[in-house]
């Protein structure tokens, strides 16, 4: 079975910026997690989707980051306009549905801010 | 506020000697527990979980995990470990809803 998908792996901007990272989940999978994660950390949940809608935005920056699920399969995460502590690795995992489903993640997007 | 710990940033063992990342959690109510493993510039492996039940849990690579109610701990467990072990360990915590990580521990296997 094909893992979950994202792109591009590396994306380096200078701030102010914007950029967007895209995300394929696994055929199937109702649920869509969008993660942050900075260098020596766990990862940090933006955003859950539940086919195409949001179930948990509660620690996404509103202000500048938005996601989107249209048609309830894959996902886009935009960043706009990017600051210097945006620097991070950009995960995106899916599971089966919101129960006790563990979750699958793709391999991340890496940004620069500079 | 709810929280995940992991005490140890790096554990150091010797390959074949038995190995246990530390991990423990203040949430309210029966959280599911799960551990994950992250090799260098790949994402995060879902290695094993408890949802309720047996109180060790095997998982994936031959690992296993222990959990323990009253000392709220879920402790990553290996009988004998492998230099290819040598990855970043993610303890999670999902009290209801969102998936709570811990900060990672650096295990290194030396052969």
């Amino acid at each position: 079975e094909a893992g979950v998908a994202q792109s591009p792996r590396y994306k380096i901007i200078e701030k102010r910026q914007s950029v967007a990272f895209w995300c394929n989940p696994i055929s199937g999978h109702a649920t869509l997690y969008w993660y942050q994660q900075i260098l020596g950390q766990g990862p940090k949940l933006l955003i859950q989707f539940q086919n195409n809608g949001v179930v948990d935005d509660s620690q996404l920056p509103k202000d500048r980051f938005s996601a989107e699920r249209l048609k309830g399969v894959d996902s886009t995460l935009k960043i706009q306009p990017a600051k210097l502590e945006d620097s991070a690795v950009y995960l995106c995992a899916s599971s089966l549905s919101t129960g006790p489903y563990e979750q699958y993640f793709g391999p991340g997007t890496r940004l620069t801010v500079t | 506020a709810q929280s995940v710990a992991q005490p140890e940033d790096q554990v150091n063992v010797a390959e074949g000697n038995p190995l246990t990342v530390k991990c423990t959690y203040s949430v309210s109510g029966n959280p599911y527990l799960f551990w994950y493993v992250q090799y260098p510039n790949r994402g995060l492996q879902f290695l094993l979980k408890y949802i309720t039940g047996d109180n060790l849990v095997k998982g994936s690579y031959g690992f296993e995990a222990e959990f323990n109610k009253s000392q709220t701990s879920f402790h990553l467990k290996k009988p004998s470990a492998l230099v290819s072990d040598s990855a970043l360990y993610f303890c999670a915590v999902r009290p209801e809803g969102k998936l709570i990580f811990g900060q990672g521990t650096e295990l290194s296997v030396k052969p």
